[in-house]
């Protein structure tokens, strides 16, 4: 595609209840990174994958928190139990060439706004 | 651990006025800096970024930035600021070796006064 998507846009949800965040990053791009981001702060990482394998996840803020990127291309951060505090922008992101001292540049989707009632 | 810092939450400037975002790094070494815009319900866009070389770097839609060591300081700044320049801007940090992970600033927001 032209860019990176994410979907849905908007997700609203009950505390308690799981979600799924869908990334499809740009066509090619071999690293995967996930973001999320409070209102007025900046991007916190949550994790990265080189192809299909999660190379770190040490940003995941606890169990409920898992990402997997199957194939490769597309990606879904999943959050079990919901809870008011997970409300936030999840943000992913794409670069064409991962691994250690990678410097490529990351492409960004637009967001998935979550809110948690 | 690395950290930015970027202290103005808002600033205000006139169309045609010049600008000046300030940003300020923690790391312990020589670090890759960027700088984002964020538009409303859009993706952050890679503005600049710094690894290595000339201090002074130029990005696109004019902006720029310098990279002060001494001051541990990656300032962007545009001349001639556009209404459209109107957005968030967020400085980030990433550390050299291992892998790439960039540390965000809070970010500050751009207003643009007709």
């Amino acid at each position: 595609g032209a860019g990176v998507s994410q979907s849905p846009r908007y997700k609203v949800t009950k505390r308690g209840q799981d979600v799924a965040l869908r990334c499809d990053p740009i066509s090619g791009h071999v690293s995967l990174y996930w973001y999320r981001q409070a209102l007025g702060q900046g991007p916190e990482f949550l994790t990265y994958f080189n192809y299909e394998a999660q190379q770190d996840k040490s940003g995941l803020p606890n169990d409920r928190f898992s990402a997997e990127r199957p194939e490769g291309s597309i990606s879904t951060l999943t959050i079990q139990r919901t809870e008011q505090r997970d409300s936030a922008m999840y943000r992913c992101a794409s670069s064409l060439a991962g691994g250690p001292g990678g410097t490529d540049t990351q492409y960004f989707g637009p967001g998935t706004r979550l809110t948690v009632l | 651990a690395q950290s930015v810092t970027q202290p103005d939450i808002h600033i205000t400037v006139s169309e045609g006025a010049s600008l000046e975002l300030r940003c300020n790094y923690s790391y312990g070494a020589t670090p890759y800096l960027f700088w984002y815009v964020q538009s409303p319900g859009q993706g952050l866009q890679l503005l600049l970024k710094y690894f290595s070389g000339d201090t002074l770097v130029q990005g696109i839609k004019g902006f720029e930035a310098e990279f002060k060591r001494s001051q541990s300081s990656f300032n962007l700044r545009k001349p001639s600021v556009h209404w459209s320049d109107a957005a968030e801007y967020f400085c980030a940090v990433g550390a050299k070796g291992g892998s790439y992970i960039p540390t965000f600033g809070r970010g500050t927001s751009l207003i643009v006064h007709p």
